[in-house]
């Protein structure tokens, strides 16, 4: 099956750091994969469209000098959140269309990040 | 970001009881998923519609994609405890691209089940 994976599972980090959350798929190959953010209780929003070998492309409010993405090889995407801030605490899941059918996405299990 | 209108946002039910959600949308999608999400994990994907007015079954659940593409409904029979989690709708855009686009997410229906 598509397995997506992330790393790490949950991360604390100060204000003003910044942290970089993995997303690869394991058994297939993505030339696209998509980032989403859920915070507590909500639904899971579009933030970012992956593409390898080529700039990502951000939905309409996501700051793109924040949230950097690299995507890197068919495997890797990266989300580097740069100086993150507690409104940055959030459930943040990847997502990388199947190969039998592109239309599916397969998620990985999501980085829980908190901004103390 | 546009999301969907999905309903019930809970449903509270007996064990071995039907369930039914459904999303709807003011935009056309061109494939409909439904996924379930427990407490702290990614959605798992359950079932995808490709085609207007398509009845799809996986297992107990079956889902059926709108004759408008505006609107999908999931059903679930003899509902079991493992079944309780969020279940979440999601529209996938046209991309005359040909590749895949990032998904609109209904706000979810939270199911609880009394056994």
């Amino acid at each position: 099956g598509a397995v997506v994976s992330q790393h790490p599972s949950w991360v604390i980090c100060k204000s003003g750091t910044s942290v970089k959350i993995e997303c690869r798929s394991l058994d297939f190959q993505a030339t696209t994969m998509f980032w989403y953010r859920q915070f507590p209780k909500q639904s899971l929003m579009l933030m970012a469209t992956s593409n390898e070998g080529s700039k990502a492309t951000y939905e309409q409010g996501v700051e793109k000098d924040k949230f950097l993405i690299n995507h890197a090889s068919l495997t890797l995407s990266t989300l580097t959140v740069t100086s993150a801030h507690p409104e940055d605490s959030s459930f943040y899941i990847c997502s990388a269309p199947g190969t039998t059918h592109t239309y599916e996405q397969y998620f990985g299990p999501g980085t829980r990040l908190t901004v103390t | 970001g546009q999301q969907l209108n999905q309903s019930p946002q809970s449903m509270f039910i007996q064990e071995g009881e039907d369930v039914s959600m459904n999303c709807t949308s003011s935009s056309i999608f061109n494939t409909w998923l439904w996924y379930k999400q427990d407490p702290g994990e990614g959605p798992v994907l359950l079932i995808a519609l490709y085609k207007a007015g398509e009845l799809t079954s996986n297992g107990r659940l079956t889902a059926q994609f709108g004759i408008t593409r505006k609107d999908s409904f999931l059903n679930i029979s003899a509902s079991i405890p493992s079944d309780v989690g969020i279940y979440f709708c999601a529209g996938q855009r046209i991309n005359y691209g040909g590749g895949a686009d990032g998904l609109t997410f209904g706000k979810g229906t939270h199911l609880i089940i009394q056994p």
